[in-house]
């Protein structure tokens, strides 16, 4: 597509439910990267995938977050259990390959209540 | 994570001024950076970038200065209009790295 996709752009869940996000990056792009930004802060560094391997999980913040990445387009974030303190803008990028600068979705504003 | 900081988290600039937002990196081993700007309820667009082979690069009406001696990044945009209001994140790639590290970002206000 012409650029990055997400879906939903909001999200309102209740506290122990799973939630899933999605991302469909740039054609042709080979290297997707999620991140999340709370209220007021900047950008924290989620998962990374170059094809539909993840080299790079390092900064997912618990067991309870997860990624896949299929064909190596569209990448679902998924969140189990939700808690309050997950409640931030989650955001993907892609680029065509790694190093290079990113174009970043609109984000999924997700509110856990 | 790596350390990306910016001196003013807030600035407020007339319109038709100058702009400049500063930004701290700490790892020498960075070699590109990378302006980004924020507008309410929407993703970073870049804006432009800067390795660290070079010291200065200008686009339209933005430049990025890289003074490597002291780690330190700056973004000045000229003649700022109310569009340029959002939040601008610096980004850094370490040579060895495959992900951006980002700063908090410096808001800036435009007062017409």
């Amino acid at each position: 597509g012409a650029g990055v996709s997400q879906s939903p752009s909001n999200k309102v869940t209740e506290k122990g439910k799973d939630v899933e996000l999605r991302c469909d990056p740039i054609s042709g792009h080979t290297a997707l990267y999620w991140y999340r930004q709370s209220l007021g802060q900047g950008l924290e560094f989620l998962i990374y995938f170059q094809g539909n391997s993840a080299p790079d999980k390092s900064g997912l913040p618990s067991d309870r977050f997860s990624a896949e990445r299929t064909g190596g387009s569209v990448s679902t974030l998924t969140i189990q259990r939700t808690q309050q303190e997950d409640s931030a803008v989650y955001l993907c990028a892609s680029s065509r390959r790694t190093g290079d600068g990113y174009t970043f979705g609109s984000g999924t504003r997700l509110t856990v209540v | 994570g790596e350390s990306v900081g910016l001196h003013l988290p807030t600035l407020s600039v007339q319109e038709g001024d100058n702009s400049i937002i500063n930004c701290a990196y700490s790892n020498s081993a960075s070699d590109y950076f990378i302006w980004y700007k924020q507008e309410s309820g929407k993703g970073p667009q870049f804006i432009i970038d800067i390795r660290s082979n070079m010291d200065k690069r200008q686009g339209q009406r933005v430049t990025v200065l890289l003074n490597k001696t002291v780690k330190h990044l700056s973004l000045q945009i000229a003649a700022t209009q109310p569009g340029d209001s959002a939040v601008y994140f610096c980004a850094e790639l370490l040579n060895t790295g495959n992900q951006f590290y980002f700063g908090t970002g410096t808001s800036l206000t435009v007062i017409p």
